[in-house]
């Protein structure tokens, strides 16, 4: 079992609507989680960070952790076409001496 | 040069070739990694170094070398190539081990 776990989708979610994509982990030690955005062919692209349990907005992101469920999600509020990508959550093992470990990502397709 | 700087872009290589993929970042960073992508699999970590002259294996070491003489480089070098190390290969860097990382463009490598 993968220590860093994602629904690959494809997530699919009309303009303007939210768009809501999870992810579990494994280490209950960690402290810190991030989220990538992947464009095809592209390189991931740091676009949300979080350290302490609840809600940290951004603009139209907002990224949710629940230590205790050893969850975190991210909220895209006012989907656009542009958001359509690959959302690659993020989480810093301790037990695996600090190394940045990913999930597979999810697909996320924004439709006009 | 301004962040993370990649070479070759992409790369064709016959199998039993040795190879090295250059990484340079300009940001002063301590911690850098090297990452392979593959469909289905996402980014696994090759290897790392969290200060320059020291490194360490990540997820998927076997095959590969990396050296960390200066702050700024960090290449990584296939020694015989082989047609299951084709993939997209990205270097990342963060100003701290437990930080968040930023992404170089990848190399595109093929093994024939």
């Amino acid at each position: 079992q993968k220590e860093v776990e994602q629904n690959s989708g494809p997530l699919s979610v009309p303009e303007g609507a939210i768009a809501s994509l999870n992810c579990t982990y494994s280490d209950r030690g960690s402290q810190s989680f991030f989220w990538y955005r992947q464009y095809s062919g592209k390189s991931p692209e740091l676009i949300m960070s979080i350290y302490s349990n609840g809600d940290k907005e951004d603009g139209r992101f907002t990224a949710q952790l629940n230590k205790a469920s050893q969850y975190v999600s991210l909220l895209i509020r006012d989907s656009q076409p542009s958001d359509s990508a690959t959302y690659l959550c993020a989480v810093i093992l301790v037990n695996s001496g600090y190394a940045l470990n990913f999930g597979k990502g999810t697909s996320l397709l924004v439709t006009p | 040069i301004a962040g993370i700087t990649q070479a070759p872009t992409s790369q064709i290589l016959a199998a039993g070739r040795r190879m090295t993929l250059r990484c340079t970042q300009d940001m002063r960073h301590n911690a850098m990694y090297w990452y392979r992508q593959d469909l289905g699999l996402g980014l696994r970590l090759i290897h790392y170094s969290n200060t320059a002259g020291t490194t360490g294996k990540g997820e998927v070491p076997d095959g590969y070398s990396v050296s960390r003489a200066n702050t700024d480089d960090f290449p990584l070098t296939l020694a015989s190539a082989v047609p299951s190390q084709t993939s997209v290969y990205f270097c990342a860097s963060a100003p701290e081990s437990n930080q968040p990382q930023h992404f170089g463009d990848g190399t595109r490598l093929s093994i024939l």
